[in-house]
C-alpha cells in the first residue's frame, strides 16, 4: 500500500539549474496537488489538478510549472532554481474533491545555493 | 480574503496533560474542516468536520466546529510524547483545502 510516492526525497540545486519533482498515486484518485512548506508558514499550495487533463494555480505559483501526465502521476518543474524555492514539497491527492480529505506523500527537502 | 488562523503556535505540556488547539477560519462557502498530523514527514488525516458532522472522537482525540463562531478546537487528553507533532488545520474551500499556520505541540516525559 503506496498511497503517494514523491521522488527524490533530497536535492541541493545551484541557482539557475532546473529539476522536476516527480510524484505518483495508485489509490485511483481524481485530484492531485503540489505544496510547500516554510517554517511557521503551514502548507501553501502552488499548483493543482482537479481531474486528469486540467491544471490550476493555486496561491503561490510563480517559478513553478506542472505536467499532470495521467490519472496517477502529477509533476512539479523548476526551471531555474532560486534560494526563495528552498523548501520542502508536498504532494497530495484525493478522491475529491467532495470529500476532500487529501492523502500526503513523504515530502522532498530541496535546497537551492 | 479567505484565511485559516491557528493558536497557539507552539505549546509544551506534560505527558498527562489535557491540551486544546484551536483553529479559525474566514472562509466563503464553508463546506468542511480537516485536521492533520504531521510528525517528521507527510500529514495524516485525522478528522473531518461538516455542517452535518460536528463532532468526532478517535480514541484520546475529540474535535469540535462551532459554525457560529467560525473555529473549532482539537483537544488531546491524558498526552503521550508520541503525541509530539505539528497539528494543522485547513478548511476546503472551492475543491482546494485552506491550510493554517499550524500549532507544534510537545510532550515531555
Amino acid at each position: 500500500n503506496a498511497g503517494v510516492t514523491q521522488t527524490p526525497k533530497f536535492q541541493v540545486l545551484k541557482t539557475g539549474q532546473s529539476m522536476t519533482l516527480q510524484c505518483a498515486q495508485d489509490m485511483n484518485h481524481n485530484s492531485m496537488y503540489w505544496y510547500r512548506q516554510d517554517p511557521g508558514m503551514g502548507l501553501r499550495l502552488i499548483y493543482y489538478s482537479a481531474s486528469e487533463g486540467t491544471t490550476d494555480k493555486g496561491e503561490v505559483p510563480n517559478g513553478y510549472n506542472v505536467s499532470r501526465l495521467n490519472k496517477r502521476e502529477f509533476s512539479l518543474r523548476l526551471e531555474s532554481a532560486a534560494p526563495s524555492q528552498t523548501s520542502v514539497y508536498f504532494c497530495a491527492s484525493s478522491s475529491g474533491p467532495i470529500p476532500n480529505i487529501q492523502y500526503f506523500g513523504a515530502g522532498t527537502r530541496l535546497s537551492v545555493l | 480574503e479567505d484565511k485559516v488562523v491557528q493558536s497557539p503556535l507552539s505549546l509544551v505540556v506534560h505527558e498527562g496533560d489535557t491540551v486544546t488547539l484551536n483553529c479559525s477560519y474566514e472562509v466563503t462557502n464553508f463546506r468542511s474542516l480537516l485536521w492533520y498530523k504531521q510528525e517528521k514527514k507527510a500529514p495524516t488525516f485525522l478528522f473531518m468536520l461538516t455542517s452535518s458532522g460536528i463532532e468526532k472522537k478517535s480514541g484520546r482525540l475529540s474535535s469540535i466546529l462551532d459554525k457560529k463562531e467560525l473555529s473549532s478546537i482539537l483537544n488531546i487528553t491524558a498526552t503521550q510524547t508520541g503525541d509530539s507533532a505539528i497539528y494543522l488545520c485547513a478548511v476546503e474551500q472551492g475543491g482546494k483545502l485552506i491550510f493554517g499556520q499550524g500549532t507544534e505541540l510537545s510532550v515531555k516525559p
